[in-house]
């Protein structure tokens, strides 16, 4: 089965800082990873994926994500932070087996990034 | 990225009465959409997956009677909570895959749909 898992339920740095948001995952075969945010009241914005290449890849508003395969991780990063990414940061794999199953996508529980200035 | 559109952001009920919120693809079709429920300070779990033109999928523990889904068209989607009651308010939010360009179509959200039964 797939799944996600984010250790932290909050994360605080100081603006300017570098901020890292931590997921890792398990599933069977290749996976498919995104980053999605979440601001209050309302719905999920895409931020990155990764699917296949680089291991570094990069996303909106600065943000960029290091897909690790020895260590299943799929950590969230961005070298400066703003107050404004304080948010809620959803890490996501998604199915890949085929039939009714194709697609869905399996969400952590989430990192509740505070960036205070 | 491709818009996906929900309505209403905002619904207040009765206990008894039903609520239809909509979900459109806004420029692109979409054959599935998927449901979504949001507890306060939780993860989004997953109720069903709609598909056009066929019935809906639904997850484990989801009750289909309760939670009604239509997928009528390649841009519409519709989730009818029936006789809502007040352990039915939370955040439902929609989603929909972008296929264009044949790549592997990330989920595009709705902006979700706050449910507050009284």
């Amino acid at each position: 089965a797939q799944s996600v898992a984010q250790p932290e339920d909050q994360v605080n740095v100081a603006e300017g800082n570098p901020l890292t948001v931590k997921c890792t995952y398990s599933v069977s075969g290749n996976p498919y990873l995104f980053w999605y945010v979440q601001y209050p009241n309302r719905g999920l914005q895409f931020l990155l994926k990764y699917i296949t290449g680089d291991n570094l890849v990069k996303g909106s508003y600065g943000f960029e994500a290091e897909f690790n395969k020895s260590q299943t991780s799929f950590h969230l990063k961005k070298p400066s932070a703003l107050v404004s990414d304080s948010a809620l940061y959803f890490c996501a794999v998604r199915d890949t087996l085929r039939g009714s199953t194709l697609g869905r996508l399996y969400f952590g529980r989430g990192t509740q990034l505070t960036v205070w200035p | 990225g491709a818009v996906v559109s929900q309505h209403p952001s905002w619904v207040i009920c009765k206990s008894g009465t039903s609520v239809k919120i909509e979900c459109r693809s806004l420029d692109f079709q979409a054959t599935t959409m998927f449901w979504y429920r949001q507890f306060p300070k939780q993860s989004l779990m997953l109720m069903a997956t709609s598909n056009e033109g066929s019935k809906a999928t639904y997850e484990q523990g989801v009750e289909k009677d309760k939670f009604l889904i239509n997928h009528a068209s390649l841009t519409l989607s519709t989730l009818t909570v029936t006789s809502a009651h007040p352990e039915d308010s939370s955040f439902y939010i929609c989603s929909a895959r972008d296929f264009r360009g044949g790549g592997t179509g990330e989920l595009f959200f709705g902006e979700g749909s706050r449910l507050t039964v009284l």
